[in-house]
């Protein structure tokens, strides 16, 4: 039982290029997150999926686009990368829509050159 | 607009000193409070709060919200150096759930 895996766990990236960022968890929930953290902002919702097949916005989406592949899988696409999307990603699941304890995977590390 | 302010931003004790962890809030449909504690990574979640008056509490920590002054405190007892992190507090807002973060307080215990 691995909890939530997330890869890669590093990424280098020039401004313009795209690229994908993957999260799973087996521990069947329902919901899953991504959110990003910057020194001194807190952690902050990108996207989430309350459900399979259902996604929508949280704080801050603009710049990435997320797909809910399965219940198990929701990745984060970055499609043109710019310093400013330099941050530490977090993905995260529960049972349930925010009602149930969120579990966090590792964290990915991206840097936007 | 909804926000959640924690205070102090960053606190530094001794071990064996208890400190209290602050957190308010103002959103239109509050829904939960949760604290977590992130140390290099993940945060890790320590509370979910939902009613007024009734403390949780997990070992030398202890939270207790305050649905009518809008806020929330986090206590830690007879600090350690390993309490050292920082401590995030998330308002649950809206019918879908939405997380509002604080920005953290960075709590670091000196031996």
């Amino acid at each position: 039982n691995a909890g939530v895996t997330q890869t890669p766990k590093f990424q280098v990236l020039k401004t313009g290029q795209s690229m994908t960022l993957q999260c799973a968890q087996d521990m069947n929930h329902n919901s899953m997150y991504w959110y990003r953290q910057d020194p001194g902002m807190g952690l902050r919702l990108i996207y989430y999926s309350a459900s399979e097949g259902t996604t929508d916005k949280g704080e801050v989406p603009n710049g990435y686009n997320v797909s809910r592949l399965n219940k198990r899988e929701f990745s984060l696409r970055l499609e043109s990368a710019a310093p400013s999307q330099t941050s530490v990603y977090f993905c995260a699941s529960s049972e349930a829509i925010l009602r149930d304890t969120q579990y966090f995977g590792p964290g990915t590390r991206l840097t936007v050159l | 607009e909804d926000k959640v302010v924690q205070s102090p931003l960053s606190l530094v004790v001794h071990e064996g000193d208890t400190v209290t962890l602050n957190c308010s809030y103002e959103v239109t449909n509050f829904r939960s409070l949760l604290w977590y504690k992130q140390e290099k990574k993940a945060p890790t979640f320590l509370f979910m709060l939902t009613s007024s008056g009734i403390e949780k509490k997990s070992g030398r920590l202890s939270s207790i919200l305050d649905k009518k002054e809008l806020f929330s405190i986090l206590n830690i007892t007879a600090t350690q150096t390993g309490d050292s992190a920082i401590y995030l507090c998330a308002v649950e807002e809206g019918s879908q759930g939405n997380l509002i973060f604080g920005k953290g307080t960075k709590l670091s215990v000196k031996p």
